[in-house]
């Protein structure tokens, strides 16, 4: 199966919050990212947090870290239309390649 | 901030021709560059880790004659579809550990449309 999994598509209101998951597999993880992608755009660099932490705050982002349960989650408060786009959750690792490892990514679609 | 320059945006070949995608660190130095692959609606993958100064590092099913790389200085690596087919179409993305060691900066990316 794959390394990093995501659900493929979110959709939300205007206002509300938002929730993408994502679940990995390498205990190893040392660093995990989400990254945004817009339509024939690079990635974007969101937040990141390091696997001793459980939760870390940026603005209008929260990420939250189960290292028991592998889970890693983003919440985006007040999504706006322009937060609509891709969301790629990526790991990278101690051990082996130093690249990273990308999720599937998550479609998120903000309703007005 | 980091910035990865990544050039050309789009390009458009015959098939046969080769094309030339180059990935350009502005402000700090890279050793390591990421080439990545990523097909319509779906993940990136890793195609190979591009090494300053030495020879490319090439994942599982990359063919390393068919896409050439080369990272002659600390600031630029050159990805070279050789021969391109049209199912070699796809966007195509570089990045770079960022400096201080935490994330890495991507391109943004190329569109490449071999026809």
């Amino acid at each position: 199966g794959e390394d990093v999994e995501q659900s493929l598509f979110l959709s939300v209101r205007e206002g509300d919050s938002s929730v993408i998951n994502c679940t990995y597999t390498d205990s190893s993880s040392t660093y995990l990212y989400w990254y945004k992608q817009e339509p024939g755009a690079g990635l974007q660099l969101l937040t990141y947090i390091f696997s001793n932490m459980d939760m870390k705050q940026d603005q209008r982002l929260t990420v939250l870290l189960n290292k028991k349960d592998k889970h890693l989650s983003l919440r985006i408060a007040d999504t706006q239309t322009g937060d609509s786009a891709i969301y790629f959750c990526a790991e990278s690792r101690n051990t082996g390649r130093r690249a990273l490892t990308f999720g599937s990514g998550t479609r998120l679609q903000v309703q007005p | 901030g980091a910035v990865v320059s990544q050039h050309p945006s789009r390009v458009i070949c015959k098939s046969g021709t080769s094309v030339k995608i180059e990935c350009r660190s502005l402000d700090f130095q890279a050793t390591t560059m990421f080439w990545y692959r990523q097909f319509p609606k779906q993940s990136l993958m890793l195609m190979a880790t591009s090494n300053e100064g030495s020879k490319a590092t090439y994942e599982q099913g990359v063919e390393k004659d068919k896409f050439l790389i080369n990272h002659a200085s600390l600031t630029l690596s050159t990805l070279t579809v050789t021969s391109a087919h049209p199912e070699d179409s796809s966007f195509y993305i570089c990045s770079a550990e960022s400096p201080g060691g935490y994330g890495y900066t991507f391109g943004s990316g190329t569109r490449l449309t071999v026809v």
